[in-house]
């Protein structure tokens, strides 16, 4: 069955530079979920869009923002990196009905250095 | 924000034991959980879930135990196999497009 496909997989970048990070959701799947995890923590909930509008909104930094588009992929941009921002970012999707499970990407690693 | 937080950090059983994994939630309000399981360099991966009108539901191998009274959830593994070595996260929701995830429990099987 087709996942959330998540890349790049893996990002290495210096400090006060930008990324990008894409997520596609399963098909059919219309609400995507960025989170951001640690080492050793609890995936944190950053944003969600649902229909290619914000929907909700977390512990997501003002130097990122993120978008969904016509086709529901997802983008999160990240800006002015910082060391702290080392971490995993899972996208994750679901369909829009309520109580529905997020399935999730394998994640993207990104290393600010 | 809401909490949601596991009672033990790291639990090793036996090959072929049950396993028993804890959650507590602070939000009564919460109305449909998930359980996620985490190996190394992949994301969380859905088990099983749970709506707050249910107290028991049961997948292969698996059971989520719902207590909304002392706010409590807990996720029973039956045969603890190697493979089911990972990390175990609960996850909460309440209203609108928001999951929060416990701190997670780290499941070491020993052969």
């Amino acid at each position: 069955a087709a996942g959330v496909i998540q890349s790049p997989r893996h990002l290495i970048k210096e400090k006060r530079e930008t990324a990008t990070l894409k997520c596609y959701p399963i098909p059919r799947h219309d609400t995507v979920y960025w989170y951001q995890q640690g080492p050793g923590q609890d995936p944190q909930f950053l944003i969600s869009f649902y229909e290619k509008m914000q929907s909700d909104k977390g512990s997501i930094p003002d130097r990122f923002s993120a978008q969904q588009f016509s086709d529901y992929h997802s983008e999160l941009n990240m800006s002015s990196l910082e060391l702290g921002d080392s971490a995993l970012y899972f996208c994750a999707s679901s369909r829009s009905s309520y109580n529905s499970p997020l399935h999730f990407g394998n994640g993207t690693r990104l290393t600010v250095t | 924000g809401e909490s949601v937080g596991l009672h033990l950090p790291t639990l090793s059983v036996q090959e072929g034991d049950n396993s028993i994994i804890n959650c507590a939630y602070s939000n009564s309000a919460s109305d449909y959980f998930i359980w996620y399981k985490q190996e190394s360099g992949k994301g969380p991966q859905f088990i099983i879930d749970i709506r707050s009108n249910m107290d028991k539901r049961q997948g292969q191998r698996v059971t989520v135990l719902l207590n909304k009274t002392v706010k409590h959830l807990s996720l029973q593994i039956a045969a603890t196999q190697p493979g089911d070595s990972a990390v175990y996260f609960c996850a909460e929701n309440n209203t609108g497009n928001q999951f929060y995830f416990g701190t997670g429990t780290s499941l070491t099987v020993i052969p």
